[in-house]
């Protein structure tokens, strides 16, 4: 079946500008998840969504971001005022499981340039 | 916090050889995940292998073993009759059971498979 999407795959933005990422999880996954990878690093936590209940926030870096999941389908990661320190690859994970989420299935991500 | 150290940042191996991946973690919880995840230049995290804290007996999946050792919070990842396919990004990633959601991920080690 279809794994996980992500558009775009690559986005260009000047600073200062919105932008706006989509994930599109596994069908029937209860559990997704936003990552920020910067270059050379290990990615990071954002945010977590149990259907469409946002259940952690803790890692989104500034009031800049901001996620949302209305349906409990598609999630949309939007940024504001973009900033150059937000250029990273941002990866979307789903998962059947809600809980004890072991089982984490990763989106080829969309990375992003602030220039 | 919980933390995921990798202390090689690049390593190589000659195709058919066996290499090992070095992980350590800091936790004080008792029930958690660990994995080792896989990321090409495409950018897909690909799940290798996955331990229980509470398993003994370590995990494998066909040419991949890990080391687990619980009391010296050490994860190792063996890659035996490595093949050109393996090269990537590995990650040693870590999930508390109890409240486990979100993913720590390490710095990540550079694999280079040479022919």
């Amino acid at each position: 079946g279809a794994g996980v999407s992500q558009s775009p795959r690559y986005k260009v933005a000047k600073r200062g500008q919105d932008v706006a990422l989509r994930c599109d999880p596994i069908s029937g996954h209860v559990s997704l998840f936003w990552y920020q990878q910067a270059l050379g690093q290990g990615p990071e936590f954002l945010t977590y969504f149990q259907n469409e209940a946002q259940l952690d926030k803790s890692g989104l870096p500034s009031d800049r971001f901001f996620a949302e999941r209305p349906e409990g389908s598609v999630s949309t990661l939007k940024i504001q005022r973009t900033q150059q320190e937000d250029s990273a690859v941002y990866l979307c994970a789903s998962s059947p499981r809600s809980g004890r989420v072991y089982e984490q299935y990763f989106g080829p991500g969309t990375r992003l340039t602030v220039t | 916090a919980q933390t995921v150290t990798q202390s090689q940042p690049e390593m190589s191996v000659q195709e058919a050889e066996t290499v090992t991946l070095s992980c350590t973690y800091d936790t004080s919880e008792s029930d958690y995940y660990l994995f080792w995840y896989k990321q090409p230049p495409s950018r897909q995290m690909i799940l290798v292998i996955r331990q229980e804290a509470y398993k003994q007996q370590n995990a494998t999946e066909n040419r991949f073993s890990v080391n687990f050792q619980k009391a010296a919070k050490s994860f190792s990842l063996k890659i035996s009759d490595s093949q050109l396919g393996d090269a990537a990004m590995y990650f040693c990633a870590y999930l508390a059971g109890t409240s486990g959601s979100r993913l720590t991920f390490g710095e990540g080690t550079q694999l280079t498979v040479n022919p």
